[in-house]
């Protein structure tokens, strides 16, 4: 069974643009959540997706957002970057129901210069 | 709100030995789960061990046990037969056991080192 998958890996940026990164579940799971590690904020829930719809949300700003597709994978998008918003990005999959089972990807690494 | 807890500086432990790594949490949940990640120098985040809140037992995976003391409110790791591979950051986290949401509450993280 294949496990999650995040794409790209890596990405550079400049302050002022936008960024999409995406996360494919492990097949059958349904809820992806995704966060942000930084060395001076640890890691941070961003926001959790099920069956398309937004169900849980982070104390991050609106510049942040994410959407999920009919086939559970998922994208978050940060428009306006800043320099704070450089950060190792990991989604995390699950079954619906089991929330003790919770798989990461590998991450994306943002830099934003 | 949740909280973790890990205090421990950067621990070091001889290869074959055992090592527990600490978590204490705080909730008014009445039902929760205790997690525990490693997270090696490439990043991704591999899941150890799980305990649920109204397990009796404390949860086992092979030389991962998680030390569940529910009055004490503690959760830590033990890792028997240290390994050179066992080297990362290790993270302790609070979840749900059920419901709606899967939101994880992480710990600051705990570097552990294998000397040969």
């Amino acid at each position: 069974k294949a496990g999650v998958t995040q794409t790209p890996r890596y990405l550079i940026k400049t302050r002022g643009q936008q960024v999409t990164l995406s996360c494919s579940p492990i097949s059958g799971h349904r809820s992806v959540s995704w966060y942000q590690q930084t060395p001076g904020q640890g890691l941070q829930f961003l926001f959790e997706y099920f069956s398309e719809t937004q169900r849980n949300k982070g104390n991050f700003p609106g510049r942040f957002s994410g959407r999920q597709f009919s086939n559970s994978r998922s994208e978050m998008n940060v428009s306006t970057l800043e320099l704070g918003d450089s950060a190792l990005y990991l989604c995390a999959s699950s079954l619906p129901g089991a929330p003790y089972e919770q798989y990461f990807g590998p991450g994306t690494r943002l830099t934003v210069t | 709100a949740q909280k973790i807890t890990q205090t421990q500086p950067g621990m070091f432990v001889q290869e074959k030995e055992a090592v527990t790594l600490d978590c204490t949490y705080d909730t008014s949940d009445p039902s929760y789960g205790l997690f525990w990640y490693k997270q090696p120098s490439s990043g991704e985040m591999i899941f150890l061990i799980y305990q649920g809140s109204y397990d009796q037992q404390n949860a086992t995976e092979g030389r991962y046990s998680l030390n569940f003391q529910k009055a004490r409110k503690s959760a830590n790791l033990v890792i028997s037969a240290s390994q050179l591979g066992d080297s990362a950051m290790y993270f302790c986290a609070m979840g749900p056991h059920t419901g709606a949401n899967s939101k994880l509450t992480f710990g600051k993280g705990i570097t552990l080192s294998v000397r040969p």
